[in-house]
């Protein structure tokens, strides 16, 4: 069963360049959800995606997209890339619906941004 | 907005001793959750809490619930060095996850 996959593993960038981060959630589950971890500090909610939809956002800039596939893969897009937008992006995927489903997390994209 | 405490942010133990990290939130939510971080990795789950009272165990690691307290606890028994890490506290609410600040624990030989 394969768990939550996450490409590219690692990425550079500079100030001003488009990045697409893509996921695969795990087997059987339909909805994903972004992050974005900076170093030294936990996880920040970007958004969440359901039936191809963006059904929830975190604070963060319209310069954050996504997209999500029939297939529930989904993709996140960011624009006019900033200094600060360098930290582990983590994926993670669940089922909607159940009350006890843990969320699981992909291995992460680790965006530079020069 | 929901928020998410740790304490201590740091910790340095010594091999078999004990202790407890803690974790208050500000607001009721559905579910929470202890996940562990090794450095530059992803993010494991460790354990789901979901009532009041609930209490998990694992090997070293137990997790306790207390909702009217809005408190969780992760205690470690006899450490080991394996459980280096850092440990977030997480809480479901809004259909997302809410991360504490994280608990960086260095166990030392």
């Amino acid at each position: 069963d394969a768990g939550v996959t996450q490409s590219p593993t690692h990425l550079i960038k500079t100030r001003g360049q488009q990045v697409t981060l893509r996921c695969s959630p795990k087997s059987g589950h339909d909805t994903v959800s972004w992050y974005q971890q900076a170093l030294g500090q936990g996880p920040q909610f970007i958004f969440q995606y359901y039936e191809e939809e963006e059904r929830q956002r975190g604070n963060f800039p319209d310069r954050f997209s996504g997209h999500q596939f029939p297939n529930y893969s989904s993709e996140l897009n960011v624009n006019a890339l900033l200094l600060g937008d360098s930290a582990l992006y983590l994926c993670a995927s669940s089922l909607i619906g159940l009350t006890q489903e843990t969320q699981y997390f992909g291995p992460g994209t680790r965006l530079l941004v020069l | 907005e929901l928020k998410v405490e740790q304490n201590p942010l740091f910790l340095s133990m010594q091999e078999g001793k004990n202790y407890t990290i803690y974790c208050n939130y500000s607001t009721t939510s559905d579910r929470l959750y202890w996940y562990r971080q090794d450095p530059g990795k992803s993010l494991e789950s460790l354990f789901v809490l979901l009532s009041n009272g609930a209490v998990k165990q694992e090997g070293r690691l137990m997790a306790s619930l207390d909702t009217k307290a809005r408190l969780s606890t992760l205690h470690i028994t006899a450490a080991v060095h394996d459980l280096s890490a850092t440990y977030f506290c997480v809480l479901f609410g809004n259909e997302k996850l809410t991360f504490g600040t994280g608990t960086r624990l260095t166990i030392i030989p």
